[in-house]
């Protein structure tokens, strides 16, 4: 088990191009989160999915921001016509939520940094 | 809305020493869980520890242990026996009980520095 993987780690784009994330969580977890953290501040909730399904996304989520997850397995995160304030660490955390409301770990990537210049 | 808030950005502690981070947090929930979260320099985040309201029995893993105090909102996290391998930002976290989406709620976040 490799633990959840994002890619690439580190993103430099300029104002205005579009820019791609992967994440590809711990296998068999059907829950996958994305957060975004900027400079001194906590992480904070973009959007999640429950298997293939999008179930709730953040106000933080401008419509130039897009997430999927194909097939429930691993997500893409989409920002088009970037903008400096898109600067941040972007990162997924993946879990296993079973029947009952048992507490369930959320477990982080690496994160992807991006840079727009 | 629930809010987390660390108000310390910064601390440093000898190798061996201990040391205490707090965090407050407001919620009307009446059930939810607390979380420490450690993130080492370029690396991932973990989780350290974990406490559940409904609990009174302050949650203990190893050299980490907390003081949930739930009248107070308040939620510490005690380190003893430092190492340098503590060196991180320690982030503060919440999230409801009640199912859903379990979306964490984050703090600020500190940075402890473990000097030898």
């Amino acid at each position: 088990d490799t633990g959840v993987s994002q890619d690439p780690r580190h993103k430099i784009t300029k104002r205005g191009q579009n820019v791609t994330f992967r994440c590809d969580p711990i296998s068999e977890h059907n829950r996958l989160y994305w957060y975004r953290q900027t400079l001194g501040q906590g992480p904070e909730f973009l959007t999640y999915f429950q298997n293939e399904a999008q179930l709730e996304k953040s106000r933080l989520l401008s419509d130039r921001f897009s997430a999927e997850r194909p097939k429930g397995s691993f997500s893409t995160l989409e920002i088009q016509r970037t903008e400096q304030g898109d600067s941040a660490m972007y990162l997924c955390a993946s879990s296993l939520v079973r029947a009952g409301g048992i507490y369930n770990e959320q477990f982080f990537g690496p994160g992807t940094r991006l840079t727009v210049l | 809305a629930q809010t987390v808030t660390q108000s310390q950005p910064e601390m440093s502690v000898q190798e061996a020493e201990t040391v205490t981070l707090s965090c407050t947090y407001d919620t009307s929930e009446n059930n939810y869980y607390l979380f420490w979260y450690k993130q080492p320099p370029s690396r991932q985040m973990i989780l350290v520890i974990r406490q559940e309201a409904y609990k009174q029995q302050n949650a203990t893993e190893n050299r980490f242990s907390v003081n949930f105090q739930k009248a107070a909102k308040s939620f510490s996290l005690k380190i003893s026996d430092s190492q340098l391998g503590d060196t991180a930002m320690y982030f503060c976290a919440f999230m409801p009980y009640q199912g859903g989406s379990e979306k964490l709620v984050f703090g600020k976040g500190m940075k402890l520095t473990v000097n030898p």
